[in-house]
């Protein structure tokens, strides 16, 4: 079974701060993760994907096997990063599991 | 805009009825998945279809279904509500040519809310 845990509901953080949000996972093969990112009143959708090693806005996510983490940092936070952040596995031809979500308040 | 569109936007009925929700993936994609989210669950994955056949089945209830259509629009249909069922229904879709890795588009969801 796959499973992804976002350990945090709510992450505060001062502007200029630095970000991370947590993400652990659970698949037996190789995985492919992605984080997600909804900001209000928008759609979900995709930040980055771990087999691209891009950043996007500042946002970096290193996938580590032995931690089996995929956590997503930004080294200096800004208002505009509030937004609720979904971390998401897929294992192939196979469902994509969603975590149940970060909300990241970026205080000014 | 993703290019996914959902139908409708927000529908409100009562317990025991029957809704059915709409989904127009983006054009080319073949895949398009359903998706739950309410506040206290976050985002369950429900079901995932293929080029009109059923691919993966996640969190989904005896009393939901889906469908997706030649045209490869797909439908989610609720039947016999609960007044748990209240969410933020999405939709996305994607090209999946590799399978279920590929980037998923979403929709702007539907907002049910069982009275």
């Amino acid at each position: 079974a796959q499973r992804v845990t976002q350990p945090e509901k709510l992450l505060s953080v001062f502007k200029g701060a630095p970000v991370e949000l947590k993400c652990n996972y659970s698949y037996s093969g190789s995985p492919e993760l992605f984080w997600y990112v909804q900001y209000s009143r928008q759609r979900l959708q995709l930040l980055l994907r771990h087999i691209s090693r891009e950043s996007i806005k500042g946002f970096t996510a290193d996938l580590n096997k032995g931690e089996t983490s995929f956590h997503l940092k930004k080294p200096f936070a800004q208002e505009e990063d509030s937004a609720m952040y979904y971390c998401a596995l897929s294992g192939g031809y196979q469902k994509v599991t969603f975590g149940t979500g970060t909300k990241l308040q970026v205080i000014p | 805009d993703s290019g996914v569109t959902q139908t409708p936007k927000h529908l409100i009925t009562a317990t025991g009825q029957r809704v059915t929700l709409r989904c127009s993936p983006r054009s080319g994609d073949l895949s398009v998945y359903w998706y739950q989210q309410s506040l206290d669950q976050g985002l369950q994955f429900l079901i995932q279809y293929y080029n009109g056949e059923e691919r993966a089945k996640g969190n989904i209830l005896e009393r939901f279904s889906a469908q997706q259509f030649p045209d490869l629009h797909s439908e989610l249909n609720l039947s016999s509500l609960e007044l748990g069922d209240s969410a933020l229904y999405f939709c996305a879709s994607s090209v999946d040519l590799r399978g279920a890795t590929d980037t998923q588009y979403f929709g702007p969801g539907t907002r049910l809310t069982v009275l």
